[in-house]
This record gives C-alpha cells, structure tokens and sequence, in this order.
C-alpha cells in the first residue's frame, strides 16, 4: 500500500539554525499538508499546498516557515531560524481526489 | 471552527465492542465528520468519515444521528492494535484543513 515518508526521523538543531523536512508523499496525490504536534499537546495545521501554492495556512506558519515542492516527489518545509518552541512532531499528510488525508510518520525536531 | 466534544478516556475488553461518542452540536449541512486515530508514537491515521448516512469500512463503522449533531465510531472487535487516540473532527466544506481536538484515549484491556 502506498504510503507517506518523511526524512529524517529525528532532527536536532541550534536554536537560530535553519532546517528543512522533507517528505514524500503519495505519488499522483495533488493536495499536500504539514501539521505539527508539540510534545503532550494536539496535532496543529500548518498550511496546506496545491499547485505549486500555499492554499490555506494557519496563525502559526508565520514569515519563518516556508513550503517548496521542488521536484516532482518532494514537498518541503522550512524553518528559516529556529527557536526553542519550534521543538515538535512535524508530520506531512497527502490527499488525492477524496476526503481522506494519508499521513507521514513524522519528523521529530528538536531545537536546543 | 466547528467544534467537537468527546469523552477524554474510554476502556474496552479485547474482542468486544467498542462505541466512541462524539458531539457536534454546531454542525453545518456541509460539514463532513471524519474521524482519525493516533496510536502511540505514530502519525495520524484515517478511519472513516461521513457526512449524513451512516458509513461502514473495513476498520469501523460511522453512526451518525438523524439531527447530524452528533455522531459515533463504532469498532466492532476492539483488539490491542486498537488503542489509541480517536479524534473526531468536522471538515468544513470550504477547507480541507483537520483541525484536532483533545480526542478520546481508548484503552484496550487484554
């Protein structure tokens, strides 16, 4: 069964650093998504992307979190200069024509 | 956002049936109940979802009460594999964004 992957697993930073998780969603699926989780709290939307453009993002994709879908499989997000609050599960999710969004298995940053 | 209410812990015997409730009080006509479920240390997976009739799938089975306002996922042999937490979640027709409450935490009792 076709599946969502996200790389790297775990990720450990400098706060001020830049980072970018990378994920690989379903192929021939056109709607892509990052939502984060912050230890003990619940799973948060971030933005949403179709067409090579942000659809919809929330309150906390502010000026310091960037998406890119640089090829044709990847689909990014990028966090310009880290800070100790961005420590969380970030997980990708992909949806092709129907309501059902396939998610990753995560990317756990931590930011020191 | 449209808001939903679920109990914050439930416990099941294995084998048996289990019943998850969940309240949408404010539900609009277009809104869509999905439910989702995290298990432990995982992303969160889809389980079923539904907009007015009740939906069955391999996993589940979406009861959804004739004034919409309410709804429940009914597991029909919970196994351990089963214990998580299941979010319900209404999807509003001009948005595919989830947005996550607290959810109900089921455990599964051998």
């Amino acid at each position: 069964e076709p599946e969502v992957t996200q790389t790297p697993s775990h990720q450990v930073t400098q706060m001020g650093q830049e980072v970018i998780l990378r994920c690989v969603p379903i192929s021939n699926h056109l709607y892509f998504y990052w939502y984060r989780q912050i230890l003990g709290q619940k799973v948060e939307f971030l933005v949403s992307f179709y067409n090579n453009e942000i659809s919809e993002k929330s309150e906390i994709f502010d000026d310091q979190f960037s998406v890119e879908r640089p090829d044709g499989s990847n689909f990014t997000l990028k966090i310009r200069s880290t800070k100790l609050e961005d420590s969380a599960m970030y997980f990708c999710a992909s949806r092709g024509l129907g309501e059902t969004q396939y998610f990753g298995p995560g990317t756990r940053l931590l930011v020191l | 956002d449209a808001k939903t209410t679920q109990p914050n812990s439930m416990e099941s015997n294995e084998e048996e049936p289990v019943h998850l409730p969940c309240n949408h009080s404010t539900i609009s006509g277009t809104d869509y109940i999905h439910w989702y479920r995290q298990l432990p240390s995982q992303g969160p997976e889809y389980v079923i979802h539904g907009l007015t009739s009740n939906v069955n799938n391999r996993m589940a089975s979406l009861a959804i009460a004739e004034d919409r306002k309410s709804s429940t996922l009914i597991l029909h042999r919970a196994t351990l594999r089963d214990a998580a937490v299941y979010y319900c979640i209404l999807r509003m027709d001009s948005s595919y964004k989830l947005i996550f409450g607290s959810g109900t935490r089921l455990l599964v009792r051998p």
